[in-house]
Parts: C-alpha cells; sequence; structure tokens
C-alpha cells in the first residue's frame, strides 16, 4: 500500500476565490487521480494526474475550472478555481501502483471544503 | 460508459449477525471489482477485491463474491461488530480503462449492540 497525506484537512473559503490542495505519497507511484465526494454522496472522478504532461479530465470537468499539476512521482496538486457554494464537498486523490485495471487504488484522507 | 448501482442505501444489523450489500454493473468489460470502508470523517479504505477470473474471495470475516453472468457482485460481512459501522462503497473498473474507478452509491451501515 501506500501512504498519503493532504494538506489541507478542511478549509472554509469565501466565493470568487481558489484554493489549492496539495497530495503527497511517501513513495513513487505510477498512477494519481482526484475525486470529488459532494455531501453524503458518492465519489466521482476528476481527473487522471498525468507526471509531466496535462491532466486528464472526465466528462464535466475541465481544466480552467480544476487545473492539475503533478511534476513528480509522488506529489500532484488539485486547484479549485473560482469557488461557488456548490463546490463544497470532500476532495480526495489516489494512487495506484500500476496503471492495469485489476492495480489497487489507495485514498488519502481528503480535504473538507465548504465554500460560504 | 461503466454504471454501478448498490443497495441497501441504509442496512441496520445486530451486533453478531451478518450484513450483504449487492452490487449491479453495467459493462461486461468490467474485471476488478474492489469494496472500500469510508468512517465519518476519513478516505475511503481498501477493505478486499475481486477480479473477474475469481467467484469469491475471503478475508476473516469479510467476503465477495462475483457472478460474471449476472453482473453482480456482494460484500457479505460475518459476525458484525460495532466497529464495522461506517459508509461501503462498491467500484468497478474496466479493462482498457486504465485505473478509472466507478463507484456505487454507499450503503451506510450500523451494527446495533
Amino acid at each position: 500500500s501506500a501512504v498519503i497525506s493532504q494538506k489541507p484537512s478542511r478549509d472554509i473559503c469565501q466565493r470568487g476565490t481558489s484554493l489549492t490542495i496539495q497530495c503527497q505519497v511517501d513513495s513513487q507511484v505510477t498512477m494519481m487521480f482526484w475525486y470529488r465526494q459532494q455531501p453524503g454522496q458518492s465519489l466521482t472522478l476528476i481527473a487522471t494526474a498525468n507526471q509531466g504532461s496535462e491532466a486528464t479530465y472526465e466528462s464535466g470537468f475541465v481544466i480552467d475550472k480544476f487545473p492539475i499539476s503533478r511534476p513528480n512521482l509522488t506529489f500532484s496538486t488539485l486547484t479549485v478555481s473560482n469557488m461557488s457554494p456548490e463546490d463544497s464537498s470532500i476532495y480526495l486523490c489516489s494512487v495506484a501502483l500500476g496503471h492495469h485495471s485489476y492495480n489497487e487504488q489507495f485514498f488519502g484522507p481528503g480535504t473538507r471544503l465548504t465554500v460560504l | 460508459g461503466e454504471n454501478v448501482e448498490q443497495h441497501p442505501s441504509t442496512l441496520s444489523v445486530q451486533e453478531g449477525d451478518s450484513a450483504v450489500i449487492k452490487c449491479t454493473y453495467s459493462d461486461s468489460a468490467s474485471n476488478y471489482f474492489p469494496w472500500y470502508k469510508q468512517e465519518l470523517g476519513k478516505g475511503p479504505q481498501l477493505i478486499i477485491d475481486i477480479r473477474s477470473n475469481v467467484g469469491e474471495k475471503k478475508d476473516q470475516r469479510i467476503a465477495v463474491t462475483l457472478n460474471k453472468t449476472a453482473k453482480h457482485f456482494s460484500l457479505h460481512i460475518t459476525e458484525t461488530q460495532p466497529e464495522d459501522s461506517a459508509v461501503y462503497f462498491c467500484a468497478a473498473s474496466t479493462s482498457g480503462g486504465g485505473n478509472k474507478l466507478t463507484f456505487g452509491t454507499g450503503t451506510q451501515l450500523k451494527v446495533e449492540l
């Protein structure tokens, strides 16, 4: 498995501002992902964070709103831009040790974001 | 794309009883099915998984079964304990789709004393 940390663990932000969330892994991993979990809901994949290239976004998510960086194999950031109350969610990063569909995926503790 | 349905949305059992959570998936190319436990204020924790070439897998008090023909898989927890109380999510990953997981809607399990 992998030990994953996220910063900040929670934040309260004003609408119109941006927040950058950091994800740090204790070992090099092949794949890193960002998910959103709206209050009381399931997890939805935002994007795959690609090392050294642009992230791959899922339908309904765009780079201008959720810019992602992955400068190396142990670190990634997700920015939530121009926030509105609808962006209030838990944001989770996850990692997989391989790129096959059957590779185990592990999640960080999440960042709980409230937008006022 | 893949669609995963999960039932029930809430489940209440007495301590010591068994709990069963069921999921169905739509994409016959899905070949990996993990289960996650999420406690309040924490990230999802992988508790067991199964690949499509296996029909059943057990790990102490938990087991997962897979029926590829019917496209459904289930989580079984025996001898439930209060610490089993959490939200459980099933998920599916599709061959050729990398590691992208499609999650079910979650089951709130409550184990009562």
